[in-house]
């Protein structure tokens, strides 16, 4: 079964700052793998996504993500923190099934960024 | 902004009752969903659709049952509520061709059951 696995559940990153939330997959076939940010109390809008293609995948407020096959991989990164990137971040993975796609979701990672 | 808006917004209600949940698209996607998100978890699928009086169930479908008798309209139904659905939930479509549908996601209704 498929599965997403978000390597801590809190980061937490100084303004300016390099920001780096990791995701790595598990799956039987070549996913679509896909970011997604949420605000505090609104839903999830779309970061980024991968499916085929360039490797490196940029995203929305300057956010991207690279995957990498050999490492069941999708990390989420940004050159530079701002205070209002401050929020949830869930990477998930569906292997495209034909007729509508299953979306796995990790557990989400917290971004905190303070002064 | 993919249209979609979910009714009520916020509800309290005791356990045993019944509760329905509302999502509502504007925009005529065929494929809808009903995800529930808990600390730790992320979002589960609870159940989805592929058409009017078409559903199938998710990972999370005990407890919950689902009707779409029109396009627009996808209606979750917790049959005797439980603290245990206390969450927040969340409606989604896809949009795009087969080949890379990517979901939008609505506002979320806030359950606590008592």
């Amino acid at each position: 079964a498929q599965s997403v696995t978000q390597l801590g559940s809190h980061v937490s990153v100084s303004e300016g700052a390099l920001v780096l939330l990791r995701c790595n997959y598990s799956s039987s076939v070549p996913p679509y793998l896909f970011w997604y940010v949420q605000y505090p109390n609104q839903g999830l809008q779309l970061l980024l996504k991968y499916t085929t293609g360039a490797t490196l995948v940029k995203g929305i407020n300057g956010f991207e993500a690279e995957f990498k096959k050999s490492e069941t991989s999708f990390h989420l990164t940004k050159p530079s923190a701002h205070m209002s990137d401050a929020a949830e971040y869930f990477c998930a993975v569906t292997p495209f099934s034909g007729g509508y796609n299953k979306l796995i979701f990790g557990a989400g990672t917290r971004l905190a960024v303070h002064p | 902004d993919a249209g979609i808006t979910q009714s009520p917004r916020h509800k309290v209600t005791e356990t045993g009752t019944p509760v329905t949940l509302r999502c509502h698209q504007t925009e005529n996607h065929r494929y809808m969903y009903w995800y529930r998100q808990d600390p730790g978890h992320g979002l589960r699928l609870i159940h989805y659709s592929y058409g009017v009086k078409d559903t199938d169930k998710g990972e999370v479908s005990d407890g919950y049952s689902v009707s779409r008798s029109k396009t627009e309209d996808f209606l979750l139904t917790l049959e005797s509520a439980t603290s245990s659905q206390t969450s927040v939930y969340f409606c989604a479509i896809s949009v795009g061709g087969l080949a890379a549908e990517t979901q939008y996601f609505g506002p979320g209704t806030r359950l606590l059951v008592l």
